[in-house]
């Protein structure tokens, strides 16, 4: 089941510049996207989201872009914290889906280097 | 801030035994859900829970699987004879909403030996 595809399991950025994480999908019923965020030994935290009825979201730091004709959907953190440093899940939510049931990427290791 | 919590954070056990593994989701949400992950494997979901009832679950949530709210702060999940591929990371979450962002538990380390 490769309907949402992180292809970067790591990135690697330096303190103070732009992060930016990919996460690409092929179900064209996602309609929820999301974020999460995660340390080792902790479950995913929240990060941020937006619905397919908008391009962009932004809070704070985080920014949540969103291209549905290339089905890809990008997080940015600007300026990057050496906290920042975690895994970091993409997910989606299907509109045939009133569970919120959600649908995770394999997720990409961000090291924020000081 | 609320949070779902989950115990035991790690529980080792054999073969063929029947293991409960516990969560306590945030007091007002309506919806529950329980997703594992194996070890470098990616999130999956398992079921989700509403109005005391199963309302979807994955393949992978087979016969030796089953879920409650006892209590009705407690939601549990049981697994009735566990298999040495059931070893993996259960993550209990709580969501007010079914359609909003759910919240997630620290997880539970099952390892079946």
């Amino acid at each position: 089941d490769q309907q949402v595809k992180q292809n970067s399991p790591s990135l690697s950025v330096q303190e103070g510049r732009i992060s930016i994480l990919n996460c690409d999908y092929t179900n064209s019923m996602f309609d929820y996207f999301l974020w999460y965020k995660k340390y080792p030994a902790e479950g995913p935290t929240f990060l941020i989201s937006i619905s397919s009825i908008k391009d962009k979201n932004e809070d704070g730091r985080f920014t949540v872009f969103l291209n549905k004709s290339a089905k890809h959907l990008s997080l940015h953190i600007v300026p990057s914290q050496p906290g920042d440093s975690a895994l970091y899940f993409c997910a989606a939510r299907s509109r045939s889906s009133n569970t919120g049931k959600l649908i995770f990427g394999q997720g990409t290791t961000l090291q924020v280097k000081p | 801030e609320p949070e779902v919590t989950q115990t035991p954070s790690h529980q080792v056990t054999q073969m063929g035994q029947e293991v409960i593994l516990r969560c306590v989701p945030i007091s007002n949400h309506l919806y529950f859900y329980w997703y594992r992950q194996i070890l470098g494997q990616k999130v999956e979901f398992l079921v989700s829970f509403y109005n005391n009832e199963i309302s979807e679950k994955s393949e992978i949530f087979d016969d030796q699987f089953s879920v409650e709210r006892p209590d009705g702060s407690n939601f549990t999940l049981k697994i009735r004879s566990t298999k040495l591929e059931d070893s993996a990371m259960y993550f209990c979450a709580s969501s007010p909403t079914g359609p909003t962002e759910a919240f997630f538990g620290q997880g539970t380390r099952l390892t079946v030996v």
